[in-house]
């Protein structure tokens, strides 16, 4: 049963400090998304992927975040320095994008992310 | 302004009671899907609707796309305990891939 993995699941940190989160995604799928979840502003997508290259990283705070894919299994983001209001639940997701439909995202189970 | 409005926000009832969530939007989408949370995971699709006015059926779930493909509801039949989670909507982009999701509906059904 292939599945989206993401580590750590829990990370608690101090303000300032860096924090990365890993994603493997399904093997095979071409997209990965980031996503983070706030009870304030529900799922919003941060960044994403299709073949490795990054597509869109609109929803980034630019100036602290950074998401990459150095391979096909691996998938990281990153804050640096981290805020309080960085608190929230992150997500990886992968995906194998068809030419002329609409993607069935695949989630992993997230890293809850608090920051002191 | 929310691109997609999901209505109620919250929910409680009891097992056993039907009930009908709510996914609206003045735009038109060429596909709509539906996704259940459950508590420490994250979201699992449970259907994709491309036709206005389709009608599927997941046994006690029924999903219907409006006929101006605007809209969307999810009725559930007999609600279990385990039908609790949050259930979102979501419209995506056939070029992208990239799905746009509702705030969702936060459902609690009561044994």
């Amino acid at each position: 049963d292939a599945r989206v993995t993401q580590t750590p699941r829990h990370k608690v940190t101090e303000m300032g400090q860096e924090v990365t989160m890993r994603c493997q995604p399904i093997l095979g799928h071409n997209t990965v998304f980031w996503y983070r979840q706030t009870m304030m502003q529900g799922l919003e997508l941060l960044a994403y992927f299709r073949n490795r290259a990054p597509l869109d990283d609109s929803g980034m705070p630019k100036d602290r975040f950074s998401a990459e894919m150095p391979d096909a299994t691996l998938a990281t983001l990153k804050i640096q320095p981290s805020e309080p209001r960085d608190s929230a639940v992150y997500f990886c997701a992968s995906g194998l994008k068809g030419p002329e439909r609409t993607d069935t995202q695949y989630f992993g189970p997230g890293t809850r992310l608090t920051v002191l | 302004t929310q691109l997609l409005e999901q209505s109620p926000q919250f929910l409680s009832i009891q097992e056993g009671e039907n009930l009908t969530v709510y996914c609206n939007s003045s735009s038109v989408f060429s596909s709509l899907q539906w996704y259940r949370q459950e508590p420490g995971e994250g979201p699992v699709l449970l259907v994709t609707v491309v036709t206005g006015g389709e009608v599927k059926k997941l046994k006690r779930l029924t999903f219907q796309f409006g006929d101006a493909r605007k809209d969307s509801s999810l009725h559930i039949t007999a609600a279990q305990p385990g039908d609790t989670g949050l259930y979102l909507c979501a419209v995506g982009s056939s070029n992208t891939g990239k799905l746009i999701f509702g705030q969702g509906t936060t459902l609690q059904v009561k044994p």
